[in-house]
């Protein structure tokens, strides 16, 4: 048990539809990160998040929009997505960010298939 | 440009094998390794290192940073098939974490 859940597990959307990923970290973290893993690729810094505010937007194509409405919760939405997009996303949480010496905890990652 | 670089891509052994993995980095601005290990999903944390020559210790698996050489090895002795995963390393460079492409890990019975 990591402390670090993802819904959906698994998701197959067209690239007309809109959905979203959630996270949400029961670990009283700050920082909350959204990454990309494609396979036999490094990972993939999307966003980061401390105490609600992004920190880090890794040149990240606007099909993708992050939303932290709190420290605990943090969503992707997702529209027009191409089929390339298709990967793991994984949430990660920290207790806070910017010393560079926080370990980061994942959560089981949502698996996304774009047809 | 910041990268890490694991070695090898892919590894099979027998179980009770010892293995040694590598990750090898140049970053800008060094502040921390950590190896992570990733079985189904998600990557669960295995140690940090900031320090050169003190070897972090967790059972069967051991780690040591070589920041003069810029690397760090990960050794598991007796491996076991609960083992086999992908390995994860990653440095944190400008507090920003860098990450490899992974070591496949096959223990085979």
């Amino acid at each position: 048990e990591t402390g670090v859940t993802q819904t959906p597990r698994h998701l197959v959307m067209g690239m007309t539809n809109k959905k979203s990923l959630k996270c949400e970290q029961h670990l009283g973290h700050n920082a909350m990160y959204w990454y990309k893993q494609s396979a036999k690729k490094p990972l993939e810094l999307m966003f980061v998040y401390s105490l609600e505010e992004r920190v880090e937007n890794n040149s990240v194509p606007s099909r993708f929009s992050p939303e932290c409405p709190n420290s605990s919760h943090l969503f992707l939405h997702l529209h027009t997505l191409q089929p390339e997009d298709s990967a793991l996303y994984l949430c990660a949480s920290s207790q806070e960010t910017g010393r560079g010496r926080e370990t980061q905890y994942f959560g089981p990652g949502t698996r996304l298939l774009v047809l | 440009e910041d990268k890490v670089v694991q070695s090898p891509l892919s590894l099979v052994v027998h179980e009770g094998d010892t293995v040694t993995l590598n990750c090898s980095y140049e970053v800008t601005n060094f502040r921390s390794l950590l190896w992570y290990k990733q079985e189904k999903k998600a990557p669960t944390f295995l140690f940090m290192l900031t320090s050169s020559g003190i070897e972090k210790k967790s059972g069967r698996l051991s780690s040591i940073l070589d920041k003069k050489e810029l690397f760090s090895i990960l050794n598991i002795t007796a491996t076991q098939t609960g083992d086999s995963a992908i390995y994860l390393c990653a440095v944190y460079s400008n507090y920003q974490l860098i990450w490899g492409a992974g070591t496949k890990l096959i223990i085979k019975p």
